[in-house]
C-alpha cells in the first residue's frame, strides 16, 4: 500500500538558517504530493503541492520539486524565520478517496 | 468560497459520557468529509471519511462513531467516552483528493 516516509524530528534551526524536510513515498502510479503545515493549537494548512514528476510546489517561500526517480518530495526554504515553527506533513494521493500522511516533522527556529 | 467549521473548539468530557462533535461545510456540494485523530505527539489517525450522504467508511474500530445526516454535515459521535479518546480532533473536506483537503480548526478533547 501507499506510504510516506519523513525525517524523525525535532529539527531546531537558528534564524535565517536554510531548511530542508525529507520526505520520500511508496504509491502506485503518479501520485499527487503535498507539504502541509500545522502550526500550535490550528488544524492543517496545505503549503503547497504537485501533481506531476518534475512539478515544483511553491509558497510563502518554501518549495519542493516532485521526484520521480527517487520517489521523493524534500520541502526546502532558504531562509526560516521564528514563524516557521511549526509541523510540517507530507502527504500523497494516488487516486484513492483518502490522503495518505506521514508523521510529520516538527520545526523549532530559534531568534 | 468555501468554508469549514468545526465546534466546539475545545471540549473537557467526564469517562462515560457521550459525544457529539459536528462538522459543516459551505459553498459547496457533494464533498468528501473526513474525521481525524491527532494523539498526544503528532501523526494524524484517519477515524472516518464519506463520500456521499449516508455513506460512512470506518478505518478504525472503535467506540466511535460518524454520521452524514445532510449532504455538508458530518458528525463524530460517542455513547460512552473512554479515557483514551482525549485528543486533537480534525474534521477535513476535499472536492478531490487529488488537489488535497481542507482542514478544519479542530476540537480538543479532553476525558477526565
Amino acid at each position: 500500500g501507499d506510504s510516506v516516509t519523513q525525517m524523525e524530528g525535532p529539527v531546531t534551526l537558528s534564524e535565517e538558517a536554510f531548511l530542508t524536510i525529507n520526505c520520500t513515498y511508496t504509491a502506485t502510479g503518479y501520485p499527487s504530493l503535498f507539504w502541509y503545515v500545522q502550526y500550535p493549537g490550528e488544524g492543517l494548512q496545505l503549503l503547497l503541492k504537485a501533481t506531476k514528476a518534475d512539478d515544483k510546489g511553491s509558497n510563502k517561500g518554501f518549495e519542493a520539486t516532485y521526484r520521480k526517480e527517487t520517489t521523493s518530495f524534500h520541502l526546502e526554504k532558504g531562509s526560516v524565520q521564528v514563524s516557521d515553527s511549526a509541523v510540517y506533513f507530507c502527504a500523497l494521493n494516488s487516486g484513492y478517496s483518502t490522503l495518505t500522511f506521514g508523521k510529520g516533522t516538527m520545526l523549532l527556529v530559534s531568534p | 468560497s468555501q468554508t469549514i467549521h468545526q465546534w466546539p473548539a475545545t471540549l473537557v468530557q467526564p469517562v462515560g459520557s457521550p459525544l457529539s462533535l459536528e462538522c459543516t461545510v459551505e459553498g459547496t456540494s457533494n464533498p468528501n468529509l473526513y474525521w481525524y485523530r491527532q494523539a498526544a505527539g503528532r501523526g494524524l489517525q484517519l477515524l472516518f471519511y464519506s463520500v456521499g450522504i449516508g455513506q460512512i467508511s470506518s478505518e478504525v474500530p472503535q467506540n466511535l462513531s460518524a454520521s452524514r445526516p445532510q449532504d455538508r454535515q458530518f458528525i463524530l459521535s460517542s455513547k460512552k467516552l473512554l479515557l483514551s479518546d482525549s485528543g486533537f480532533y480534525l474534521c477535513a473536506w476535499s472536492a478531490d483528493s487529488n488537489y488535497g483537503y481542507t482542514f478544519g480548526s479542530g476540537t480538543r478533547l479532553t476525558v477526565v
